[in-house]
């Protein structure tokens, strides 16, 4: 069955900083991947996905995710944090169904020291 | 821009009131999600919706149903509101087949 793991419960780095946060995903065949971002008290909003193509995905709000088949991961990365940043994020696996079932990892809790 | 929208952000109700959360998108999309939020446990889904009239259980139904009479509407009902189900309920919807979903600000429910 699909599956997806965040290793990573909470994250603290120093604003400017880069960031890394961990995905790694069970899937049979190409995986659709998604990540979204959820600020305090609000909604999911999708930062980047994954269908095809080139492994390395531009998103919205300065985010990139690389796509790595061998490691089954899909790592989202930002080159300097804001404090704006300050959010959980999500990684997630298209499941396989046909009404676009999305199966969520547990999420990565990122807080910005100042 | 995909609008979801929900109709309440906050809400109290007492154990044993049926409860109705309404869920509406603006964008002609034919599938919507019903999820819970619980901290530590991510996102649970509850219930989704395919198509008007259609409905299939997610992960975690129990205590819960739904409905969608229109395609832009999607409603989900606690039949029996119990202490259990506080929570924040989020709702999202999608295009179809592999597409990514849009949510809603969500609203969080408190059961006392």
């Amino acid at each position: 069955a699909q599956s997806v793991t965040q290793p990573d419960i909470h994250i603290t780095v120093s604003e400017g900083a880069s960031l890394e946060l961990r995905c790694n995903y069970s899937y049979g065949a190409t995986p659709y991947l998604f990540w979204y971002v959820q600020s305090p008290g609000q909604g999911l909003q999708l930062l980047l996905k994954y269908f095809s193509g080139d492994t390395l995905v531009q998103g919205i709000k300065g985010f990139e995710a690389e796509f790595k088949r061998s490691q089954s991961s899909f790592n989202l990365r930002k080159p300097s944090v804001h404090w704006s940043d300050a959010a959980e994020y999500f990684c997630a696996v298209w499941s396989g169904s046909s009404a676009s079932k999305i199966i969520f990892g547990s999420g990565t809790r990122l807080s910005i020291r100042p | 821009d995909v609008k979801v929208t929900q109709s309440s952000r906050y809400l109290v109700k007492r154990t044993g009131e049926k409860v109705f959360l309404e869920c509406v998108q603006d964008m002609d999309h034919e599938n919507m999600f019903w999820y819970r939020q619980d901290p530590g446990l991510g996102l649970r889904l509850i219930y989704f919706s395919y198509d008007v009239k259609m409905k299939e259980k997610g992960d975690i139904p129990e205590g819960y149903s739904v409905s969608r009479e229109k395609k832009e509407r999607f409603s989900l009902i606690l039949e029996s509101a119990s202490t259990n189900q506080t929570s924040m309920y989020l709702c999202a919807s999608s295009l179809g087949g592999k597409g990514e979903q849009y949510f809603g600000p969500g609203t969080r429910l408190t059961v006392t």
